[in-house]
């Protein structure tokens, strides 16, 4: 069964330093998101993309987070200038319709010192 | 969207099916219902989807009862692996969000 994959599985990181975490789709998918859960809390909504742009952003993505599809493939979560309240799990997400269910990665562990 | 609620944790054996009911008392017409399962540090994994009566698949059953307040995600046989958090969701076939927003879900613990 396809899946979506994410690297890395865990990055660290100093405060202020720039992230970019990856993700890699499952390959006939359209609508593509990013979720985060920091730990013990929940699975926390951030941004969805779909046909080259954000569809719909949560408060807690803001400037300092920024979303790419860079090639047919990839899709991107960038974090500027990260900062300690940035620590938690990140998980790509992707679906063929806004309707069908989302697939979820295995997500990456941020931990920002 | 509508708001879910289920137990915060429930406790079962080996062997015995497991039944975990969501309220989603203030469900919409367009609303559909669906189930994600989530093990420590994986992402959520989709269960089942449903808007009426009985859905199954090849591992859980999706019971709606004709007002749809509630939903029941129904486990036969559980096994030690089927120790995870399930979360109920609620969204709008149509609408003009995709986002899934998660509650705290239902931790189930299976014993030997």
């Amino acid at each position: 069964e396809p899946e979506v994959t994410q690297t890395p599985s865990h990055q660290v990181t100093q405060m202020g330093q720039e992230v970019i975490l990856r993700c890699v789709p499952i390959s006939n998918h359209l609508y593509f998101y990013w979720y985060r859960q920091i730990l013990g809390q929940k699975v926390e909504f951030l941004v969805s993309f779909y046909n080259n742009e954000i569809s719909e952003k949560s408060e807690i993505f803001d400037d300092q987070f920024s979303v790419e599809r860079p090639d047919g493939s990839n899709f991107t979560l960038k974090i500027r200038s990260t900062k300690l309240e940035d620590s938690a799990m990140y998980f790509c997400a992707s679906s063929f319709h806004p309707e069908e269910p989302q697939h979820f990665g295995d997500g990456t562990r941020l931990s920002i010192l | 969207l509508a708001k879910t609620t289920q137990p915060i944790s429930m406790d079962s054996y080996e062997g015995q099916e497991v039944n975990i009911t969501c309220s989603h008392n203030n469900i919409a017409t367009n609303d559909y219902i669906t189930w994600y399962q989530q093990f420590p540090s994986q992402g959520p994994r989709f269960i089942i989807q449903g808007y009426k009566t009985k859905v199954t698949n090849e591992v859980a059953s999706l019971f709606i009862p004709a007002d749809r307040k509630s939903s029941t995600l129904s486990l036969p046989r559980v096994s030690l692996s089927d120790t995870a958090v399930y979360y109920c969701l609620v969204g709008a076939y149509g609408g003009a969000t995709n986002k899934l927003i998660f509650g705290t879900g239902t931790l189930l613990a299976v014993q030997p």
